[in-house]
């Protein structure tokens, strides 16, 4: 199992530019998520979905669209990129429980480092 | 304003020794925590977690205490071995008010243990 992969690793963006950020989990979770993490902070919840076809914002959504056509991958896209945009980007999964909601514990990838120039 | 702190931005402990790292939270309603490691240029892996109607969970060398009266908990690692060092991350979950289905986890900034040999 690869577990939860992005790609790419590293990106460099000019302002107004626009990218997709791709993850994708072969481990058949249900629920993904997109966070950020900038300097002194934490990671902060952009968008996530709790099932293919849907998605939702999180806390911090402005400036990020997000989609989930395949219940394996969840994209993060970016229309028009802002030098603030730059940080690290993780994109986490995780199951659903015997309650009907999602495990806290969550899988994280490798992270994608883009950069607003 | 943040909900879950990390008041120690780093700590540096000698090899076999205790190292003992501290989070904050606000919000009562947090009922599961959760302790994240994270290494340079890999994403978060999960360490250790507790629910808010216990004290205390062991997991071989690592022991997460919780004092819900303070609103404070701890990770204990016993002993310190080299490979520890990493960033470690504290983290909060409830149910958020608006999608009982969705389990919103709220991150610290993070604390650098470096265990020197």
């Amino acid at each position: 199992n690869a577990g939860v992969t992005q790609t790419p690793k590293f990106r460099v963006l000019k302002t107004g530019q626009s990218m997709t950020l791709l993850c994708a989990q072969d481990m058949n979770h249900e629920y993904m998520y997109w966070y950020r993490q900038d300097p002194g902070m934490g990671l902060r919840l952009i968008h996530y979905s709790v099932g293919e076809g849907t998605t939702a914002k999180g806390e911090v959504p402005d400036g990020y669209n997000v989609s989930r056509l395949k219940k394996q991958n969840f994209l993060l896209g970016l229309e028009s990129a802002a030098p603030s945009q730059t940080s690290v980007y993780f994109c986490a999964s995780t199951d659903e429980g015997t309650s009907g909601r999602a495990l806290d514990t969550q899988y994280f990838g490798p992270g994608t480092r883009l950069t607003v120039l | 304003d943040q909900q879950v702190k990390q008041n120690s931005p780093s700590l540096s402990v000698q090899e076999g020794r205790i190292s003992i790292l501290n989070c904050d939270y606000t919000n009562s309603m947090f009922d599961y925590f959760l302790w994240y490691k994270k290494y340079p240029a890999e994403g978060p892996t999960f360490l250790i977690s507790i629910s808010s109607i216990k004290d205390k969970n062991e997991d071989g060398r690592f022991t997460v205490f919780l004092n819900k009266s303070a609103k404070h908990l701890s990770l204990h690692i016993v002993p310190s071995q080299p490979g520890d060092s990493a960033v470690y991350f504290c983290a909060a979950s409830l149910t958020h008010y608006l999608d009982t289905g969705r389990r919103a986890l709220t991150f610290g900034s993070g604390t650098r243990l470096q265990v020197q040999p």
